[in-house]
Formats: structure tokens, sequence, C-alpha cells
């Protein structure tokens, strides 16, 4: 069972909605990562976030620590906002000390906003 | 800064072959990771280092993975004999304080395909 656990795993909006997508976590983390995946196949870092709520642009990320959730938010979204989101969070582990850890994935959510 | 740099971008190859992936992580940063990306699993962590001492291993699936880095600047993945179930895309990633507190910054991915 995959530790980090995203819904929905696919998503069709119309340009314009408001759209969510939520991570949900078991395992202890220090901070959580979103991350979006361009059709291209690249990869880059939207968050980093540890706490409360974190905003850049039309993205927003909220995170709740003792529910071990956290979503994204993309407000007036657009067609080039569509793309793979990918949760990830970390793993505490015996061996990891101080900020070094391994990073869990989620299955990532498939998003395509329409005109 | 340039970014992460990976090569090669695309890999054919037969069975058997040894196969031989770079990276180049964005000076000043302190953690490397690499990365493997198929449609069944999603994202997972092969190996991680942190000032180029291997940290975690524990994702490399087997004897025939193997990765160095034998400077801050560059990180070989090497795979012998190759297997076409490990066909996947190659990802490394850099960052300044570690998978825990720090942002990750991608390469574009080495797309390997073993025939």
């Amino acid at each position: 069972k995959n530790e980090v656990e995203q819904s929905p795993q696919n998503l069709t909006a119309q340009e314009g909605e408001f759209i969510t997508i939520n991570c949900s976590y078991s395992v202890g983390i220090s901070a959580l990562h979103w991350l979006q995946q361009h059709p291209g196949g690249g990869i880059v870092s939207l968050f980093m976030l540890s706490s409360g709520k974190k905003k850049h642009g039309r993205l927003i990320a909220t995170i709740n620590i003792q529910e071990k959730h956290s979503s994204l938010h993309i407000t007036a979204s657009h067609p080039r906002d569509s793309a793979v989101y990918i949760c990830a969070c970390c793993q505490i582990g015996p061996n990891y000390g101080g900020s070094q850890g391994n990073l869990i994935f989620g299955k990532g959510t498939k998003l395509s906003v329409k005109p | 800064d340039a970014g992460v740099i990976q090569s090669p971008r695309h890999e054919v190859t037969e069975m058997g072959q040894e196969v031989t992936l770079r990276c180049k992580p964005i000076s000043g940063h302190n953690s490397l990771f690499w990365y493997r990306q198929t449609m069944m699993r999603g994202l997972e962590l092969l190996i991680y280092f942190n000032n180029n001492v291997p940290i975690d291993d524990s994702g490399m699936p087997e004897d025939r993975f193997s990765a160095k880095m034998p400077n801050a600047s560059f990180s070989t993945l090497k795979i012998q004999p190759s297997e076409p179930r490990d066909s996947a895309v190659y990802f490394c990633a850099s960052s300044l304080w570690g998978g825990f507190t720090g942002e990750l910054f991608f390469g574009e991915g080495s797309r390997l395909t073993v025939l």
C-alpha cells in the first residue's frame, strides 16, 4: 500500500474552474512537496511546506499535519495548467539524521483543463 | 545556473548491454537523488547522495544497478547488464538541504528503452 495517496487520479475541468487535488499520507514527515510534470516529461517543484499554507500566483498549497492531509488548489484554471501533479513526502528512518530523508511519491493526479 | 543536466536524453539499447546515465547537479547543492519513473510504479527513489556519499541505496533494484558520485559536480547511474524491464525514465534531482527541507530541482530525465 502506497503510503502517499492522491485523489482524484484523473481530473478534467473547464477553463476558469477552481481545482482541488488532495494528498493523504501515513508516514511521519518534515516537509511535503508538490510537483508538476508536464506532458513533455519535465518535473518542476511547485511547493515545499511543513505547515500552514503557501501561495504562488494562482496556486495554493495547504497542509494539516494533525490530519496528515495536504491540498493543492488552482484558481482560475487555464489549459496550460494541464499536467500531472505529484505529491511527495518524507519518510523518517532510523538511519536518517537531521534534514536527510527519502521521498515517497503519490501516483499523481492527471489534470486536463479544457478551453 | 543551467539547472540539473542529464545525459543522454534518450537511450535505446539491446538487452545485455551496459547503460550509463549521467547527471550534473546544480552547483552548490549537496544532495543528489536518482529516481526511476514507470507507468506502473510511478516515481521511485533509487539512491540518494549527500556530500557525495551514498546515504540510502535501498531503492536500487538489484546488483545490476550501481551509482557513483566521484565529486560534487558529477554522478553516474550504471546498469549492467540491462534488461527490458529496466525501460523507464530516469530522473536526477539535486537539492541544497536534502529531501526534508530542500526544494528539489529535477533534470529533464533520461528515457531508457531496452529491447
